[in-house]
């Protein structure tokens, strides 16, 4: 039982457009979420969060939103750089201390010149 | 900062022969740190949670006696796969967090385990 999905494998956006990662889940417990960039043969690195009481948070060139009562959430990227290129994974925590994450199979972004 | 350190990158072993892997926060005092497992082109899977001097906590599923994680000070864990067979390869990855809320966790780069 996938709780957390990423149902696009793979996006290629073109360097200096926004790049659009969706997530959806199924857990109504979830009540923080995460989103992390993976290079291969590297851990994840993370990017940005944001818990249940906010519907959006903006760190530079990333920003995610969450919509509660669909049980979605996206994280955008503006401008996209060729840098920007791996896999990005949502994950999400039934407590808000970011605890026990719960992975999405992840999404890899390919950013073209 | 926030640098989780994982140590080694790469082990090729022969079937039977126990496996550690080490875990170490760098720059911040690590209140829990996890274990995860990947295959190829799927998600983390969590394996377990590690509390500073308190047993780990195992997934269901998980084999205890297979996968000994001793969590002995507040920047070390270590991950250990004993009598490892060819089915315990993969990519193991550890991250841990600091005690203050909504901390993320910080994840270390990951092992490559192949048992021959």
């Amino acid at each position: 039982d996938q709780q957390v999905k990423q149902n696009s494998p793979s996006l290629s956006v073109q360097e200096g457009r926004i790049s659009i990662l969706n997530c959806d889940y199924t857990n109504s417990m979830f009540d923080y979420f995460l989103w992390y960039k993976k290079y291969p043969a590297e851990g994840p690195t993370f990017l940005i969060s944001i818990s249940s009481i906010k519907d959006k948070n903006e760190d530079g060139r990333f920003t995610v939103f969450l919509n509660k009562s669909a049980k979605h959430l996206s994280l955008h990227i503006v401008p996209s750089q060729p840098g920007d290129s791996a896999v990005y994974f949502c994950a999400a925590s039934p407590t808000g201390t970011a605890s026990k994450l719960t992975f999405g199979t992840g999404t890899r972004l390919q950013v073209t010149l | 900062g926030a640098v989780v350190s994982q140590h080694p990158s790469w082990v090729i072993c022969k079937s039977g022969t126990s496996v550690k892997i080490e875990c170490r926060s760098l720059d911040f005092q690590a209140t829990t740190m996890f274990w995860y497992r990947q295959f190829p082109k799927q998600s983390l899977m969590l394996m377990a949670t590690s509390n500073e001097g308190s047993k780990a906590t195992y997934e269901q599923g998980v084999e205890k006696d297979k996968f000994l994680i001793n969590h002995a000070s507040l920047t070390l864990s270590t991950l250990t796969v004993t009598s490892a067979h060819p089915e315990d390869s993969s990519f193991y990855i550890c991250s841990a967090r600091g005690g203050a809320p909504n901390q993320p966790q910080h994840f270390g780069d990951g092992t490559r385990l192949s048992i021959l």
